[in-house]
C-alpha cells in the first residue's frame, strides 16, 4: 500500500513533442505529491508538486494532472526539448509525526531527441 | 544562499568497514532525510531527523544509524559494509511541517 507505480520506464520524444510520464498510488492518506527531475551524477531536484485538492498545476512547460478518484498523477512536458533528457520521478508523501517522508517511483528515463 | 551540502561526493569502502556520511541542510532548514538511491532505482528512505532525534525510519537493518547536530547537519553511519550497501547516498532538507524537500548531490558510496 505504500508503493508508487511508475509508468513508461523509458521515453523517446521528438524536439518540440510532448512528454508524459504516470505514476499511481493506493494510500489515500498520501497528500502531496511532488515531481524531481534527476541528472546523471546529480542529486534529484524538485520541478513541480501538487496536493489531491487540484487537479491541474501548471508551471511553465510543465503540468501535473492529478486524478483523486482513480489515485493517479500525471506529469506532462509541453515543447519537450533536448535539455530535458534526464531521469524523471514522482513521489508521494503524507504527514507523520509532524513531518514528510517520500515514497519514490522507479523512475522514467527521458530522452528527447534534436 | 547554499542549498543542501553533502560530503564527501565519492567513497570508495571495503566489505566489513565502517563509513560516515555528512550532510548540510539548506540554510533555514531543520529537518534532515536519508535517501539510499541504487543504481537505476527511485530513492529509498532511510530515516529523518528532527530535533537531533530519529522522527521516522524506514525498512533498513540497524546497520545504518545517524546522529543531527544542534546546528541542524546530519551525518549517516554504515556499520559492517556489505557490497549491496553500494549505492548513492542522497540527503534532503526540509522545514518542520513542510511538505517540500530539496536534496543534494549525493555521496556516491561503492562497497569492494
Amino acid at each position: 500500500q505504500q508503493q508508487v507505480k511508475q509508468s513508461p520506464q523509458s521515453l523517446i520524444v521528438q524536439k518540440g513533442g510532448i512528454s508524459i510520464i504516470n505514476c499511481a498510488y493506493e494510500n489515500t492518506a498520501f497528500d502531496y505529491f511532488p515531481w524531481y527531475q534527476q541528472f546523471p551524477g546529480k542529486g534529484p531536484a524538485l520541478l513541480i508538486a501538487i496536493r489531491p485538492d487540484v487537479s491541474e498545476k501548471k508551471e511553465g512547460r510543465f503540468t501535473i494532472s492529478f486524478n483523486k478518484s482513480a489515485k493517479q498523477f500525471s506529469l506532462h512536458i509541453m515543447d519537450s526539448q533536448p535539455g530535458d533528457s534526464a531521469t524523471y520521478f514522482c513521489a508521494a508523501s503524507t504527514r507523520e509525526r509532524g513531518t514528510y517522508k517520500y515514497i519514490f517511483g522507479t523512475g522514467t528515463r527521458l530522452k528527447v531527441l534534436a | 544562499d547554499a542549498g543542501v551540502t553533502q560530503s564527501p561526493t565519492h567513497l570508495i569502502k571495503t566489505r566489513g568497514q565502517q563509513v560516515t556520511l555528512r550532510c548540510s541542510p539548506k540554510s533555514g532548514h531543520d529537518t534532515v532525510s536519508w535517501y539510499q538511491q541504487a543504481l537505476g532505482q527511485g530513492p529509498q528512505f532511510i530515516f529523518q531527523y528532527y530535533e537531533e532525534e530519529e522522527r521516522q525510519r524506514g525498512n533498513f537493518p540497524d546497520r545504518f544509524s545517524g546522529h543531527q547536530f544542534p546546528n541542524y547537519s546530519s551525518e549517516l553511519n554504515v556499520n559492517a559494509l556489505l557490497l549491496g550497501d553500494s549505492a548513492l547516498y542522497l540527503c534532503a532538507s526540509s522545514r518542520r511541517g513542510v511538505a517540500e524537500a530539496f536534496f543534494g548531490q549525493g555521496t556516491r558510496l561503492t562497497v569492494v
